[in-house]
């Protein structure tokens, strides 16, 4: 079945340092992919999507871009700051299931200052 | 974009009893989705609640264990039903719009003692 795996976490940086959180997914089709952002004590919020090949999802200074080949979906960051420690999940739907979510386990990220 | 109450935030429930989690979006939306969050896990599909129709729901899960209705467009509730303490999570309600991204409730987090 349909899935997505992400790094294990905790992933810990200082603050201004580059971050990738590595993505894969296993699926039929062409699903879209997803990252959201969970912060402390909040919600799931999204922050980017792509939802066709090559695709190049941003926000907020993060991007990921969809990669068929590989099956991946990584995001970036090229300066983290403080704020960004949260939870991170990778997620895809199928365009056939109306658009329910399959999610990574899910990566925390701390910046420290 | 969809603004989506979820009442109660959060609960501490007595184990054998059972707590509806009520979902209301601002617009009106064909599928609902719940999802499970446990303890330091990624989000699980619970079921989806179609207007009108019973919900449909994901391996694991079964309708007298989490019973939804989902009455009009804009509503639905889930119940856990005859708590344990393996049913402490957070608990998130889901909507899709324009087909192209979901949007979640603040989530609630329950405990049962």
């Amino acid at each position: 079945g349909d899935s997505v795996t992400q790094m294990e976490g905790p992933v810990t940086l200082s603050e201004e340092a580059f971050l990738t959180i590595n993505c894969t997914y296993t699926a039929t089709g062409y699903p879209s992919l997803f990252w959201y952002v969970q912060y402390p004590g909040e919600g799931l919020q999204l922050l980017l999507k792509a939802t066709k090949a090559d695709d190049k999802g941003s926000n907020k200074g993060f991007e990921a871009t969809y990669r068929k080949e590989t099956t991946s979906f990584h995001l970036e960051k090229g300066s983290v700051q403080v704020s960004d420690s949260a939870v991170y999940f990778c997620a895809l739907a199928r365009r056939d299931s109306s658009y329910k979510l399959i999610f990574g386990s899910g990566t925390r990220l701390l910046v420290r200052p | 974009s969809a603004v989506i109450s979820q009442k109660p935030s959060r609960d501490i429930c007595q184990r054998g009893t059972s707590l509806t989690i009520q979902c209301q979006v601002d617009s009106q939306v064909t599928m609902m989705f719940w999802y499970r969050q446990q303890p330091g896990q990624s989000l699980t599909l619970i079921a989806t609640a179609n207007q009108g129709s019973e919900a449909t729901y994901e391996s694991g899960f079964v309708i007298d264990k989490f019973p939804i209705s989902r009455p009009n467009l804009t509503f639905s509730t889930l119940t856990v039903s005859n708590m344990s303490p393996e049913d402490s999570s957070i608990y998130l309600c889901s909507v899709e719009l324009g087909g192209t991204e979901a949007f979640f409730g603040q989530g609630t987090r329950l405990t049962v003692v």
